[in-house]
């Protein structure tokens, strides 16, 4: 199975700063099949990004995803106070589907 | 606009088989490459893909509880159906369905969950 690395953790952030949160795969992702996820607490996951930098619908240019083979970025150009949450990545190229562990973004 | 929602106990004894059951609006699973997939997230933990269920019959399911899932159509033409048979503590957690986006396993549209307790 695809093991899905995120790193920071955490992250302790301003309103306004920029931020690049990264997901490291342990193996190629087929047709770079990676997606990156928005959860807040007691909410269910929201789509941010699909196919590594296709934006979902509705979803804000500030969010930037790039990236390709193992290694993916999802990049948040000005913090907005509704940003701060748990960012998940999630490779679907290769059954099983699997998740990152996932990083936090905390207000400093 | 495309709506899920889990239902099903929220408490379960161990060894027992949860059924929770997923029913959905705004798109029909007579659609060629539509599916519902089913995810997990224990409390505080990270979220963990646990089964697909596919408009064209197929089925995907994580390996590591593919013996004890079953996934199906339900009474209704937007039902999905998900069991894990014997349950324990560590199956505790928010139980999700979602939407898969026509050929992509991209999960697009999520329920708002089920979470379900394991205690005797």
């Amino acid at each position: 199975e695809v093991v899905l690395t995120q790193s920071p953790g955490t992250l302790s952030l301003s309103p306004g700063d920029r931020v690049t949160l990264s997901c490291r795969a342990s193996q190629r992702i087929i047709s770079n099949y990676l997606a990156w996820f928005q959860q807040k607490p007691g909410q269910s996951p929201t789509l941010l990004i699909y196919g590594a930098s296709t934006r979902a619908i509705d979803i804000s240019h500030r969010f930037i995803g790039s990236g390709s083979g193992t290694d993916f970025t999802l990049t948040i150009s000005r913090l907005e106070p509704e940003d701060f949450a748990v960012y998940y990545c999630q490779q679907y190229g290769t059954f099983p589907i699997t998740f990152g562990q996932g990083t936090r973004l905390d207000i400093k | 606009q495309i709506t899920l929602e889990e239902s099903g106990p929220s408490l379960v004894k161990p060894t027992q088989t949860l059924t929770l059951t997923c029913a959905f609006s705004g798109f029909s699973l007579t659609t060629t490459g539509v599916g519902v997939a089913w995810i997990r997230q224990p409390p505080g933990k990270a979220l963990e893909w646990l089964a697909l269920f596919s408009s064209d019959g197929s089925r995907h399911f994580n390996p590591s509880l593919e013996t004890r899932i079953t996934v199906s159509e339900g009474s209704s033409s937007n039902q999905v159906v998900f069991s894990l048979t014997h349950m324990d503590s560590e199956d505790s957690a928010t139980y999700y369905c979602a939407h898969r986006i026509p050929f992509l396993f991209v999960l697009d549209v999520w329920g708002r969950g089920a979470t379900v307790t394991v205690s005797s």
